[in-house]
């Protein structure tokens, strides 16, 4: 079975102080994980992946994530919240299934709020 | 390159009616997923096609249907719409499947925001 779970549905910060956004997953086979964000109004927007290579991700806008395996995790952070952060963001797991093909899971997503 | 692109970008409909949504994935991706967004349900999978095969369908009734052309571009049908098919709807395309170059990475379009009254 996949599924993935995102801890927090909102998460509020001050602008400048340190970002964390919380994911942990589920998968039957090696999967592969992503962080997308979507501001208001707007289609999704990937900010990084893990495809099996390196446990620390970088992204755009100055995310990262930590790939931990023994513990089934996948956090978003970034070290300084900019106030164009606030968006919703999506933690996605995709495994692969019988037959050969991908199944995608979609966290229910976190809402980052930035405090001037 | 091209993103997905989706259209209508905005579309207003009553209740009974039915509506088709299009898709055009980016250049070279065989395969097309779609989601709906709601704030109530958050993003939900409703199916996903792949050389003009559904290959995945998530848990809608059937009112929703899906199809895909040989150009890999996809349209999506709802009949008999309803109050709570109001929604976000979101198209994302990804490279022939299961492969290691794509990994399940997705390219989402900009959707389209259906209003049903």
């Amino acid at each position: 079975a996949q599924s993935v779970t995102q801890l927090d549905s909102h998460v509020s910060v001050s602008e400048g102080t340190p970002v964390l956004l919380r994911c942990n997953y589920s998968s039957s086979y090696s999967p592969s994980l992503f962080w997308y964000v979507q501001h208001p109004n707007k289609g999704l927007q990937l900010l990084l992946k893990y495809t099996s290579a390196a446990t620390l991700v970088k992204g755009i806008n100055g995310f990262e994530a930590e790939f931990k395996k023994s513990e089934t995790s996948f956090h978003l952070t970034k070290p300084s919240a900019h106030m164009s952060d606030a968006a919703e963001y999506f933690c996605v797991v995709s495994g692969r299934i019988s037959g050969g093909y991908q199944k995608v899971t979609f966290g229910t997503g976190t809402k980052l709020q930035v405090i001037p | 390159k091209a993103g997905v692109t989706q259209t209508p970008r905005y579309l207003i409909k009553t209740r009974g009616q039915q509506v088709t949504l299009s898709c055009s994935p980016i250049s070279g991706h065989r395969s097309v997923s779609w989601y709906q967004q709601t704030p109530g349900q958050g993003l939900q999978f409703l199916f996903e096609y792949f050389s003009e095969t559904q290959r995945n369908k998530g848990n809608f009734p059937g009112r929703f249907s899906g199809r895909q052309f040989s150009n890999s571009r996809s349209e999506m049908n709802v009949s008999t719409l309803e109050l709570g098919d109001s929604a976000l709807y979101l198209c994302a395309s990804s490279l022939a499947r299961g492969g290691e170059a794509s990994k399940g990475e997705q390219f989402f379009g900009p959707g389209t925001r259906l209003t049903v009254l």
